[in-house]
C-alpha cells in the first residue's frame, strides 16, 4: 500500500489560504489521493479526491504534482471552523480499504 | 437528509462484558464500514459490507469482534468479553456504491467505548 507522510501540525491565520502538504512517493498509477478532515469529537468528513489532474470543489482545491509523488490541499480562505485534523489517504488499488495515517492537525488562529 | 447515525454515543462497560454498537447508514447506501480510532490515532479498518456479498472481516482484531448487517441496512458490531485495549471510538461509515476512484464515505459521529 502506498503510504503518506504529512506534517504533524500546522497553523494558519484566519482568512488566509491554508496549504496542507502530503507526500506519497510510492503511489501507484491507479491509486487516487483522498482528503478527509475530522473536527474534534466528530466523524471524518470527505473533502476532495483526485488522480492526476488538479481538482476544485466548494470546500477546497487539490494540487497533485506531475510525478504524483506529492499533493497539496488548499483551503482558500480559512475560518476558525476549519480547525481539524486533515488526513491525506491513498487508496489501495482495486480495494475499498482506506489506509489512514495520523494526519495534520491544522489550527486556524484569529 | 439524515446522515449516518450511531448508538449509543458513549458506552462504559466493565472488563469481560459484551457490548453491542449500532449503526444506521444513509438510506440507499449499499456499502457500510466499521472503523476503530484510538486516542490521537488515525482510523483502523475493521470490517466492510457491500450489498449481499460476503463481508470483508480482515480488519477485525480478534475473534471477540463480530458484525452483522441485517436487511442490507442497519449494522451491529459486537465485542465479546471486552478488554481495556478495546477502549476507543468506533466509527461507522456508508457509501452509495464502491467504484474505484469514486468512493466517498459518509461517517457517523461514533461511539466512544470505555472499558474499565
Amino acid at each position: 500500500d502506498a503510504k503518506t507522510t504529512q506534517p504533524t501540525s500546522m497553523d494558519c491565520a484566519e482568512g488566509r489560504a491554508a496549504n496542507l502538504p502530503c507526500n506519497h512517493s510510492t503511489i501507484s498509477g491507479n491509486e487516487y489521493v483522498y482528503w478527509y478532515r475530522q473536527i474534534h469529537s466528530q466523524g471524518p468528513q470527505y473533502i476532495i479526491h483526485g488522480l492526476k489532474n488538479n481538482e476544485t470543489n466548494e470546500m477546497a482545491s487539490l494540487i497533485i504534482t506531475e510525478d504524483r509523488k506529492s499533493s497539496t490541499l488548499i483551503l482558500p480562505h480559512a475560518t476558525l471552523r476549519d480547525t481539524a485534523v486533515y488526513y491525506c489517504i491513498v487508496n489501495r488499488d482495486s480495494n475499498y480499504q482506506l489506509i489512514w495515517g495520523a494526519g495534520t492537525k491544522l489550527i486556524i488562529k484569529p | 437528509g439524515a446522515g449516518v447515525s450511531q448508538s449509543p454515543s458513549n458506552k462504559v462497560t466493565e472488563k469481560g462484558k459484551d457490548v453491542e454498537l449500532r449503526c444506521d447508514p444513509i438510506s440507499g447506501h449499499t456499502a457500510l464500514y466499521w472503523y476503530r480510532q484510538s486516542l490521537g490515532q488515525g482510523l483502523e479498518f475493521l470490517i466492510y459490507f457491500q450489498g449481499n456479498s460476503a463481508p470483508d472481516k480482515s480488519g477485525l482484531p480478534s475473534d471477540r469482534f463480530s458484525a452483522e448487517r441485517t436487511g442490507g441496512s442497519v449494522s451491529t458490531l459486537t465485542i465479546q468479553r471486552t478488554q481495556q485495549e478495546d477502549s476507543a471510538v468506533y466509527l461507522c461509515a456508508s457509501s452509495p456504491l464502491y467504484r474505484l476512484g469514486t468512493d466517498t464515505q459518509y461517517f457517523g459521529p461514533g461511539t466512544r467505548l470505555t472499558v474499565l
